[in-house]
């Protein structure tokens, strides 16, 4: 159980163009969810973190107009990167909680993106 | 703000001798632990958590984890490694609940023959 998956893997999108990621939570109920960046060969930092019908909370020096963040529904979370430039080219993982056990975050397998 | 230190970047250790990395955090109150492992193109993989309790924390893959209050830390340990153990192994805090988690720049483990 508690299987979280992504979607896409992996993109390459041209600079200036927008891509939408999704992390969806297939067999729970995800109240609330997470989005981090990993660099390449570096630790994972916390983008945001978004509840199920509210507004998401950016950790401090993300750009919210830049990282779009909705979570329409219990089992679905998107990340948009919009006008992306080749410094957004990164591994972007998403992680899910549920209301049950907040205490654990269960790990998308991570979408590769590439702004050429 | 809450941190963590993981002073290994990269250990080789020997196929079955003894494993520990190393973490340091640093929170104000009581701290969520938790150890992952990342194999190359694969999700992070939960190794084990503390929260509460008995300090010394058993996981999966025969891995385990002593909190320690007094030096801030959290070693992993592994009595016999094994080649499918080298991966990027990664110490994380939080204040549980809905706080996502700090996580440490990361152990690269290699795993010589």
């Amino acid at each position: 159980g508690a299987v979280v998956s992504q979607h896409p893997s992996w993109v390459i999108c041209k600079s200036g163009t927008s891509v939408k990621i999704e992390c969806r939570s297939l067999d729970f109920q995800a109240t609330t969810m997470f989005w981090y960046r990993q660099f390449p060969k570096q630790s994972l930092m916390l983008m945001a973190t978004s509840n199920e019908g509210s507004k998401a909370t950016y950790e401090q020096g993300v750009e919210k107009d830049k990282f779009l963040i909705n979570h329409a529904s219990l089992t679905l979370s998107t990340l948009t990167v919009t006008s992306a430039h080749p410094e957004d080219s990164s591994f972007y993982i998403c992680s899910a909680a549920s209301g049950r056990a907040l205490d654990e975050q269960y790990f998308g397998p991570g979408t590769r993106l590439t702004v050429t | 703000a809450q941190s963590v230190t993981q002073p290994d970047i990269h250990i080789t250790v020997s196929e079955g001798a003894s494993l520990e990395l190393r973490c340091n955090y640093s929170y104000g109150a009581t701290p969520y632990l938790f150890w992952y492992v990342q194999s190359p193109g694969q999700g992070l993989q939960l190794l084990l958590k503390y929260f509460s309790g008995d300090t010394l924390v058993q996981g999966i893959k025969g891995f385990e984890a002593e909190f320690k209050r007094s030096q801030s830390s959290f070693n992993l340990r592994k009595p016999s490694v094994h080649w499918s153990d080298a991966a990027e192994y990664f110490c994380a805090v939080s204040g549980g609940g809905a706080d996502g988690l700090t996580f440490g720049k990361g152990t690269h483990l290699i795993i010589q023959p």
